[in-house]
Protein backbone atom coordinates (compact mmCIF):
# COMPACT_ATOMS: atom_id res chain seq x y z
CA UNK A 1 0.00 0.00 0.00
CA UNK A 2 1.89 2.94 -1.41
CA UNK A 3 -0.56 5.76 -0.18
CA UNK A 4 -0.43 8.82 -2.68
CA UNK A 5 2.58 9.15 -4.57
CA UNK A 6 3.51 11.88 -7.07
CA UNK A 7 6.13 12.37 -10.35
CA UNK A 8 8.02 13.37 -10.58
CA UNK A 9 9.97 14.68 -7.13
CA UNK A 10 11.53 17.51 -9.31
CA UNK A 11 11.50 19.32 -12.29
CA UNK A 12 13.05 22.32 -13.74
CA UNK A 13 11.05 24.23 -16.49
CA UNK A 14 12.13 27.44 -19.12
CA UNK A 15 8.98 30.25 -19.45
CA UNK A 16 6.77 28.78 -22.24
CA UNK A 17 7.33 25.23 -21.64
CA UNK A 18 4.64 22.74 -20.70
CA UNK A 19 4.62 19.89 -17.98
CA UNK A 20 2.30 17.01 -16.68
CA UNK A 21 2.62 16.28 -13.35
CA UNK A 22 1.41 13.01 -12.58
CA UNK A 23 -0.61 11.75 -8.51
CA UNK A 24 -1.62 8.25 -8.07
CA UNK A 25 -3.60 6.67 -5.02
CA UNK A 26 -4.00 3.21 -4.18
CA UNK A 27 -6.77 3.56 -1.19
CA UNK A 28 -9.74 4.13 -3.57
CA UNK A 29 -10.59 7.59 -2.48
CA UNK A 30 -13.49 9.59 -4.45
CA UNK A 31 -12.04 12.69 -4.06
CA UNK A 32 -8.07 14.26 -5.12
CA UNK A 33 -6.74 17.57 -4.65
CA UNK A 34 -3.87 19.74 -6.01
CA UNK A 35 -2.35 22.05 -3.24
CA UNK A 36 0.63 24.59 -4.07
CA UNK A 37 2.99 25.39 -1.32
CA UNK A 38 4.62 28.98 -1.44
CA UNK A 39 7.44 30.26 1.28
CA UNK A 40 5.81 32.00 4.17
CA UNK A 41 1.66 30.94 2.94
CA UNK A 42 0.22 27.54 3.27
CA UNK A 43 -1.35 25.50 0.94
CA UNK A 44 -3.49 27.02 -1.64
CA UNK A 45 -5.93 24.50 -3.61
CA UNK A 46 -5.15 24.92 -6.74
CA UNK A 47 -8.03 22.38 -8.37
CA UNK A 48 -9.71 19.35 -7.13
CA UNK A 49 -12.16 16.40 -8.13
CA UNK A 50 -14.93 14.55 -6.18
CA UNK A 51 -14.69 11.57 -8.78
CA UNK A 52 -13.76 9.74 -11.51
CA UNK A 53 -14.22 12.15 -15.11
CA UNK A 54 -15.11 15.20 -12.47
CA UNK A 55 -12.71 18.44 -11.99
CA UNK A 56 -13.50 21.52 -10.05
CA UNK A 57 -11.53 25.04 -9.62
CA UNK A 58 -9.75 25.41 -6.57
CA UNK A 59 -8.78 28.77 -5.02
CA UNK A 60 -5.71 29.45 -7.45
CA UNK A 61 -6.62 27.60 -10.77
CA UNK A 62 -5.26 29.99 -13.42
CA UNK A 63 -2.63 28.60 -15.68
CA UNK A 64 -3.22 25.35 -14.67
CA UNK A 65 -5.46 22.48 -16.16
CA UNK A 66 -6.42 19.21 -14.49
CA UNK A 67 -7.68 15.68 -15.73
CA UNK A 68 -9.06 12.38 -13.30
CA UNK A 69 -9.72 10.05 -16.51
CA UNK A 70 -8.76 6.94 -14.12
CA UNK A 71 -10.14 7.07 -10.64
CA UNK A 72 -6.67 6.36 -8.94
CA UNK A 73 -4.92 9.34 -10.43
CA UNK A 74 -5.31 12.62 -11.10
CA UNK A 75 -3.06 15.04 -13.46
CA UNK A 76 -1.99 18.43 -13.29
CA UNK A 77 -1.04 20.36 -16.34
CA UNK A 78 0.83 23.40 -17.16
CA UNK A 79 0.52 24.87 -20.45
CA UNK A 80 2.94 27.41 -20.51
CA UNK A 81 4.43 27.53 -17.75
CA UNK A 82 5.43 30.65 -15.75
CA UNK A 83 8.25 31.78 -13.06
CA UNK A 84 4.99 32.39 -10.81
CA UNK A 85 4.15 29.43 -11.17
CA UNK A 86 7.65 28.17 -8.72
CA UNK A 87 6.26 26.07 -5.42
CA UNK A 88 5.92 22.96 -4.11
CA UNK A 89 3.36 21.22 -5.37
CA UNK A 90 1.31 18.75 -3.33
CA UNK A 91 -1.41 16.19 -4.13
CA UNK A 92 -3.82 14.76 -1.87
CA UNK A 93 -7.03 12.49 -1.68
CA UNK A 94 -9.15 11.76 1.09
CA UNK A 95 -12.35 8.58 0.99
CA UNK A 96 -15.08 11.57 1.40
CA UNK A 97 -15.57 15.10 2.07
CA UNK A 98 -15.71 14.25 6.02
CA UNK A 99 -12.64 11.83 6.13
CA UNK A 100 -8.91 12.62 6.37
CA UNK A 101 -6.67 14.34 3.52
CA UNK A 102 -3.72 11.93 2.55
CA UNK A 103 -0.84 13.94 0.96
CA UNK A 104 1.87 12.82 -1.56
CA UNK A 105 5.38 13.78 -0.56
CA UNK A 106 5.27 16.88 -2.97
CA UNK A 107 6.90 18.10 -6.65
CA UNK A 108 9.25 20.79 -6.31
CA UNK A 109 8.97 22.83 -9.75
CA UNK A 110 11.09 25.49 -11.14
CA UNK A 111 10.42 27.58 -13.79
CA UNK A 112 13.45 29.43 -14.77
CA UNK B 1 -12.24 36.38 4.63
CA UNK B 2 -11.43 32.99 6.33
CA UNK B 3 -7.80 32.95 7.28
CA UNK B 4 -4.97 31.41 10.01
CA UNK B 5 -2.47 33.08 11.37
CA UNK B 6 0.31 30.66 13.43
CA UNK B 7 3.42 32.11 15.07
CA UNK B 8 6.51 32.32 12.82
CA UNK B 9 9.50 29.89 13.48
CA UNK B 10 11.51 28.50 13.55
CA UNK B 11 10.79 27.48 17.27
CA UNK B 12 13.92 26.07 18.77
CA UNK B 13 14.09 23.59 21.84
CA UNK B 14 15.58 21.59 24.07
CA UNK B 15 14.56 18.00 24.47
CA UNK B 16 12.03 17.24 27.19
CA UNK B 17 10.98 21.41 26.62
CA UNK B 18 7.47 22.00 26.66
CA UNK B 19 6.16 23.18 23.43
CA UNK B 20 3.03 25.65 22.62
CA UNK B 21 2.44 26.80 18.44
CA UNK B 22 -0.30 29.39 18.50
CA UNK B 23 -2.58 29.47 15.99
CA UNK B 24 -5.86 31.87 15.84
CA UNK B 25 -8.07 32.15 13.21
CA UNK B 26 -10.79 34.17 11.46
CA UNK B 27 -13.72 32.37 10.18
CA UNK B 28 -17.38 33.46 8.93
CA UNK B 29 -19.25 30.00 10.05
CA UNK B 30 -18.24 27.21 12.44
CA UNK B 31 -15.46 25.36 10.85
CA UNK B 32 -13.29 22.54 11.77
CA UNK B 33 -9.89 22.74 13.06
CA UNK B 34 -6.96 20.78 12.67
CA UNK B 35 -2.85 20.42 12.98
CA UNK B 36 -0.77 18.90 10.69
CA UNK B 37 2.58 18.00 10.72
CA UNK B 38 5.10 17.54 7.99
CA UNK B 39 8.56 15.88 7.98
CA UNK B 40 11.41 16.60 5.92
CA UNK B 41 11.15 15.08 2.66
CA UNK B 42 7.35 14.02 3.12
CA UNK B 43 3.60 15.18 2.94
CA UNK B 44 1.56 15.95 5.43
CA UNK B 45 -0.12 13.96 7.70
CA UNK B 46 -2.87 14.83 10.04
CA UNK B 47 -1.69 14.93 13.85
CA UNK B 48 -5.41 15.74 15.16
CA UNK B 49 -8.46 18.05 14.37
CA UNK B 50 -11.37 19.36 16.54
CA UNK B 51 -14.61 19.53 14.73
CA UNK B 52 -16.56 22.38 17.57
CA UNK B 53 -16.10 24.55 20.06
CA UNK B 54 -14.52 23.12 23.11
CA UNK B 55 -13.28 19.99 21.69
CA UNK B 56 -9.67 19.02 22.26
CA UNK B 57 -7.67 17.26 19.92
CA UNK B 58 -4.45 14.82 21.18
CA UNK B 59 -2.29 12.87 19.21
CA UNK B 60 1.41 11.43 20.10
CA UNK B 61 1.39 13.58 23.15
CA UNK B 62 0.09 16.88 21.45
CA UNK B 63 -2.96 18.61 22.22
CA UNK B 64 -5.07 21.13 20.92
CA UNK B 65 -8.77 22.95 22.03
CA UNK B 66 -10.65 24.90 19.87
CA UNK B 67 -11.30 28.22 21.55
CA UNK B 68 -14.71 29.54 19.63
CA UNK B 69 -14.65 32.98 22.69
CA UNK B 70 -10.48 33.63 21.06
CA UNK B 71 -10.81 32.25 17.87
CA UNK B 72 -7.78 29.80 19.01
CA UNK B 73 -6.43 26.32 18.53
CA UNK B 74 -2.85 26.59 19.90
CA UNK B 75 -0.86 23.28 19.76
CA UNK B 76 0.71 21.93 23.06
CA UNK B 77 3.11 19.05 23.65
CA UNK B 78 4.30 18.56 27.62
CA UNK B 79 7.82 17.00 26.60
CA UNK B 80 9.06 17.14 23.13
CA UNK B 81 11.39 14.61 21.51
CA UNK B 82 13.79 14.79 18.97
CA UNK B 83 11.56 13.63 16.64
CA UNK B 84 9.15 16.08 16.89
CA UNK B 85 11.17 18.16 14.84
CA UNK B 86 8.94 18.91 11.91
CA UNK B 87 6.77 21.40 10.34
CA UNK B 88 4.05 22.18 11.85
CA UNK B 89 0.52 23.77 9.91
CA UNK B 90 -2.74 24.66 11.65
CA UNK B 91 -6.12 24.94 9.20
CA UNK B 92 -9.50 25.32 9.23
CA UNK B 93 -11.99 22.96 6.81
CA UNK B 94 -15.25 24.26 6.16
CA UNK B 95 -16.22 21.73 3.35
CA UNK B 96 -14.02 19.25 1.05
CA UNK B 97 -12.93 22.54 -0.53
CA UNK B 98 -12.75 25.22 1.45
CA UNK B 99 -9.54 24.57 3.08
CA UNK B 100 -7.35 27.22 4.75
CA UNK B 101 -4.08 26.62 6.21
CA UNK B 102 -1.22 28.65 8.27
CA UNK B 103 2.11 29.40 6.76
CA UNK B 104 3.63 26.40 8.91
CA UNK B 105 6.02 26.63 12.06
CA UNK B 106 9.37 24.61 11.55
CA UNK B 107 10.49 23.12 15.06
CA UNK B 108 13.50 22.24 15.78
CA UNK B 109 14.00 20.53 18.90
CA UNK B 110 17.97 19.57 20.15
CA UNK B 111 19.43 16.80 22.39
Amino acid sequence: NAGVTQTPKFRVLKTGQSMTLLCAQDMNHEYMYWYRQDPGMGLRLIHYSVGEGTTAKGEVPDGYNVSRLKKQNFLLGLESAAPSQTSVYFCASSYSAQREQYFGPGTRLTVT
Amino acid sequence: GDSVTQMEGPVTLSEEAFLTINCTYTATGYPSLFWYVQYPGEGLQLLLKATKADDKGSNKGFEATYRKETTSFHLEKGSVQVSDSAVYFCALRYNFNKFYFGSGTKLNVKP
